[in-house]
């Protein structure tokens, strides 16, 4: 079975911290992998995604993959409330089949 | 532009019944998903099209599951003899469609209840 694991959460940091998200996969040939947000009630959008080794940066958000240790993050600086909500990691395995993980509530305290 | 559509919104049905759901991609978008999101879970996927074609059904739950896409544009997806377990918001999205690097857009969603 093709999983990807995110830790549930919640994760709670203060206004202006950085937030550290982190995900995990299993298949080696997954090739992209998708950070996406969810407000509660809402259908998920895309934060960023990120398809070679390294960080990418955009803004405030930054993400990470390692794909030697099947590890994606993703980094919020200078967290807002407004950036509460539940992040989706997802990865790309067989073409376009997408896996997504259970999520991660990221709680950010005014 | 108009986003990915679906209908109906809320669809409550007895066990039993058979429930027939439409997603209506971005025009332009060849690839299209279903996923099922029971509630406070993550995104389970169903299938995916690439055009009218469905090159994984893999993650149909039960072959009272099935789905269909016609002129490349809108697809359906239609749950038979529907249990209790079926219960979640089905989600569809679309992308372009030529490679697996892009971004999904989703509609709405379609909650679904059965009594």
């Amino acid at each position: 079975q093709k999983e990807v694991e995110q830790n549930s959460g919640p994760l709670s940091v203060p206004e202006g911290a950085i937030a550290s998200l982190n995900c995990t996969y299993s298949d080696r040939g997954s090739q992209s992998f998708f950070w996406y947000r969810q407000y509660s009630g809402k259908s998920p959008e895309l934060i960023m995604f990120i398809y070679s080794n390294g960080d990418k940066e955009d803004g405030r958000f930054t993400a990470q993959l390692n794909k030697a240790s099947q590890y994606v993050s993703l980094l919020i600086r200078d967290s807002q409330p407004s950036d509460s909500a539940t992040y989706l990691c997802a990865a790309t395995t067989g073409g376009f089949k997408t896996i997504f993980g259970a999520g991660t509530r990221l709680f950010v305290k005014a | 532009g108009a986003g990915v559509s679906q209908s109906p919104s809320n669809k409550v049905t007895e066990k039993g019944k058979d429930v027939e759901l439409r997603c209506d991609p971005i025009s332009g978008h060849t690839a299209l998903y279903w996923y099922r999101q029971s509630l406070g879970q993550g995104l389970e996927f169903l299938i995916y099209f690439q055009g009218n074609s469905a090159p994984d059904k893999s993650g149909l739950p039960s072959d009272r599951f099935s789905a269909e896409r016609t002129g490349g544009s809108v697809s359906t997806l239609t749950i038979q003899r529907t249990q209790q377990e079926d219960s979640a918001v089905y989600l569809c999205a679309s992308s372009l469609g030529g490679t697996s690097q892009e971004t999904q857009y989703f509609g709405p969603g379609t909650r679904l209840l059965v009594l």
